[in-house]
């Protein structure tokens, strides 16, 4: 059984452009949150999708948007990357139960390395 | 403002003895506090998660404590490894929402040596 799987592991991309990142979720799990993790921080929740919505949001700006597919898979995209952006992205699924997350755990994934230069 | 603190902020330890990391938070309303260990690069990988109702919980080495009254909560490392040599992240989770939204601290780095 694969865990949180997501590409590509290492980006580096100059300021201005546009980057994609995906992540496929554990077995049987239908939630997908996103967070991005500056170098010696505790990850900063970016958003969260069930049912191919976003349901919850944190502080970031409307450059960060995001989708789910029907098989569950997630896609993170960032427009107008800037030099702050570089950061380790952090996906991590779930399962819901009863229509919300009851004490699920969150499986992460491995993570993105993105470096904005 | 969710806000979750970790003390101390980094620790080096010699290779079989003990170590306890601390955690507070004000998150509300409150659903699980986790304990997660991260090594350099990677993602967080689960060690403990506990309700308001469970005061302990152990997973090997790891044993956790919470104490829901004063929102306070332990990692204890017993006879540690240069394996464990990581950092350790306590996340609590709330109801907001709907949904569960985790807040992190920042972690503390240990750092185990011969």
């Amino acid at each position: 059984d694969a865990g949180v799987t997501q590409s590509p592991t290492h980006l580096i991309k100059t300021r201005g452009q546009q980057v994609t990142l995906r992540c496929s979720p554990k077995s049987g799990h239908d939630t997908v949150s996103w967070y991005q993790q500056a170098l010696g921080q505790g990850p900063q929740f970016i958003f969260q999708y069930y049912e191919e919505e976003e349901r919850q949001r944190g502080n970031f700006p409307d450059r960060f948007s995001g989708h789910q597919f029907p098989n569950y898979s997630s896609e993170l995209n960032v427009n107008a990357l800037l030099l702050g952006d570089s950061a380790l992205y952090l996906c991590a699924s779930s399962r819901r139960t009863s229509g919300r997350v009851v004490g699920n755990e969150q499986f992460f994934g491995p993570g993105t390395r993105l470096t904005v230069l | 403002k969710n806000q979750v603190e970790q003390s101390p902020q980094s620790l080096i330890i010699l290779e079989g003895k003990n170590c306890t990391l601390q955690c507070n938070y004000t998150v509300s309303p409150f659903s699980n506090l986790r304990w997660y260990k991260q090594d350099t690069g990677r993602g967080p990988v689960s060690l403990t998660i506990m309700t308001f109702s469970e005061n302990t919980k152990s997973n090997g080495r790891y044993t956790a404590t919470l104490d829901a009254d004063t929102k306070q909560s332990s990692l204890h490392i017993t006879a540690s490894q240069l394996s464990d040599s990581a950092s350790y992240i306590c996340v609590v989770s709330d109801f907001t929402g709907g949904g569960n939204k985790l807040t992190f601290g920042t972690g503390t780095q240990l750092k185990v040596e011969l």
